[in-house]
């Protein structure tokens, strides 16, 4: 089953525009983290938040944790077309595994 | 260091037909994923190994997928028979205990 689900599924924006994704997941959460996965390749880990941390930054990268509304959001800044990819979110549970449930993804186009 | 290796890289077979997938992890990384990604959707978690023990196979179709990782290192992932449905990107990825994880870049299996 998907914990989480991104949101929008697909989103197109020119060059040098932010873009945002969001993330919404159903249990409660030790870590989020964010992965980019472009055409044909594998995922790339980007960031991870902490269940007790608000917001974190990478480079054009700021992601924030709202675990009230068990929700997450990535925005990257100043875009490039190489940022042109998949970006999942991924959550794991409480129980102590490291088992993480990927969403559904948002598929990022940045037009040059 | 050097990447997850997956092989082979495409594979395409006849419905039940047997194919059998290879993953070679980082090194020292003691956590080891085996991943479904249908097109469109985000990976679905198959199989998770800790060393060479099994950690979480609740999603693993036991009746016709099976998984082995010798000596706590490679893995094979071996689907027998094949149905239509497994038509799927095969995605292995290796950790340090709780740390993001690094994926390979797939095997991309095709049911004719």
């Amino acid at each position: 089953s998907q914990q989480g689900e991104e949101d929008p599924q697909a989103l197109s924006i020119q060059e040098g525009e932010n873009a945002t994704m969001n993330c919404s997941y159903k249990t409660s959460i030790n870590n989020l983290q964010w992965y980019r996965q472009n055409s044909g390749r594998g995922l790339v880990h980007l960031i991870l938040i902490r269940s007790n941390e608000r917001e974190k930054h990478s480079g054009r990268l700021r992601v924030t944790l709202d675990t009230s509304k068990k929700s997450s959001s990535l925005l990257i800044t100043a875009s490039r077309a190489a940022d042109t990819a998949s970006y999942f979110c991924a959550t794991d549970g409480v129980s102590g595994t490291y088992k993480y449930i990927f969403g559904t993804g948002t598929r990022l186009k940045v037009l040059a | 260091e050097a990447g997850v290796a997956q092989s082979p890289r495409y594979k395409i077979i006849e419905k039940r037909q047997s194919v059998a997938f290879w993953c070679n992890p980082i090194s020292g990384h003691a956590t080891l994923y085996w991943y479904q990604q249908i097109l469109g959707q985000g990976p679905k978690l198959l199989i998770q190994f800790q060393n060479n023990g099994v950690v979480d196979d609740s999603q693993l179709p036991k009746d016709r997928f099976s998984a082995e990782r010798l000596k706590g290192v490679d893995s094979t992932l071996k689907i027998q028979p094949a149905k239509l449905e497994d038509s799927a990107v095969y995605l292995c990825a290796s950790s340090r205990t709780n740390q993001p994880q690094h994926f390979g870049d797939g095997t991309r299996l095709s049911i004719l």
